[in-house]
C-alpha cells in the first residue's frame, strides 16, 4: 500500500539552528499537508500546499517557517531559526483532492521528532 | 474558530467490551469525518471516515453520524489490549478549506 515516508526520524538540534525535515507524499496525490503534535497535546495544522504554492497557513506557520516543493516528488518544511518551543513531531501528510469523498481522506507519515536543546 | 470536542479520557474497558468514544463538532456545515487511532509516538492512523448520517461499519469498528446534533461516535465491538490507544476526531469544514480539525484525542485503555 502507498504510504507517505518522513526523513529524519528523529532529530536533535541547537537552538537557532535551521532544520529541513522532507517528505514524500503518496505518489498521485495532489494536496500536501504539515501537521505538527507537541508532547502531550493535540495535532496541529501548520501548512497546506497545492498546485506548487501554499493554500493555507495556520497563525502556528510565522515567518520562521517555510514549505517547498524543489522536484516532483519531495516535500519539505523548514524551520528557519528553530525555538526550544518548536520541539515536537511533525507530520507530512497527503491526499487526492479529487473525486468522490473518498478523496478528501488524509494519509500521514510517521512524523519526524524534532528536540530542539 | 472551529472547535472539535472529545473527552480526553481515559476511558477504560474490559478486554470483550464494546468502547464507545464520542465527539462533537461546531461547524454545522462540516462534511467529512475521520477517525483515527494514535498509538504513543506514532503517527496517526485512519481507521473509519463517515460522510453521511447513520452508521457505519467495518469489521469490528463502527461509525455512527448524527449532523443535525453535529455528533459522531466510534463504536469498537469486542475491544481488544492492542485497541488501547489515543482515537482522534477530525472534521473536515464546509467553504471549500480541505484542513481537518482535528480534537484533543480520547485514550482508551483495555484491560485484559
Amino acid at each position: 500500500e502507498p504510504e507517505v515516508t518522513q526523513t529524519p526520524s528523529h532529530q536533535v538540534t541547537q537552538m537557532g539552528q535551521e532544520v529541513i525535515l522532507r517528505c514524500v507524499p503518496i505518489s498521485n496525490h495532489l494536496y500536501f499537508y504539515w501537521y505538527r503534535q507537541i508532547l502531550g497535546q493535540k495535532v496541529e495544522f501548520l501548512v497546506s500546499f497545492y498546485n506548487n504554492e501554499i493554500s493555507e497557513k495556520s497563525e502556528i506557520f510565522d515567518d520562521q517557517f517555510s514549505v517547498e516543493r524543489p522536484d516532483g516528488s519531495n516535500f519539505t518544511l523548514k524551520i528557519r531559526s528553530t525555538k526550544l518551543e518548536d520541539s515536537a513531531m511533525y507530520f507530512c501528510a497527503s491526499r487526492v483532492g479529487q473525486g468522490e469523498s473518498r478523496g478528501n481522506t488524509i494519509y500521514f507519515g510517521e512524523g519526524s521528532w524534532l528536540t530542539v536543546v | 474558530q472551529k472547535e472539535v470536542e472529545q473527552n480526553s479520557g481515559p476511558l477504560s474497558v474490559p478486554e470483550g467490551a464494546i468502547a464507545s468514544l464520542n465527539c462533537t463538532y461546531s461547524d454545522r456545515g462540516s462534511q467529512s469525518f475521520f477517525w483515527y487511532r494514535q498509538y504513543s509516538g506514532k503517527s496517526p492512523e485512519l481507521i473509519m471516515s463517515i460522510y453521511s448520517n447513520g452508521d457505519k461499519e467495518d469489521g469490528r469498528f463502527t461509525a455512527q453520524l448524527n449532523k443535525a446534533s453535529q455528533y459522531v461516535s466510534l463504536l469498537i465491538r469486542d475491544s481488544q489490549p492492542s485497541d488501547s490507544a489515543t482515537y482522534l476526531c477530525a472534521v473536515l469544514s464546509s467553504g471549500g478549506s480541505y484542513i481537518p480539525t482535528f480534537g484533543r484525542g480520547t485514550s482508551l485503555i483495555v484491560h485484559p
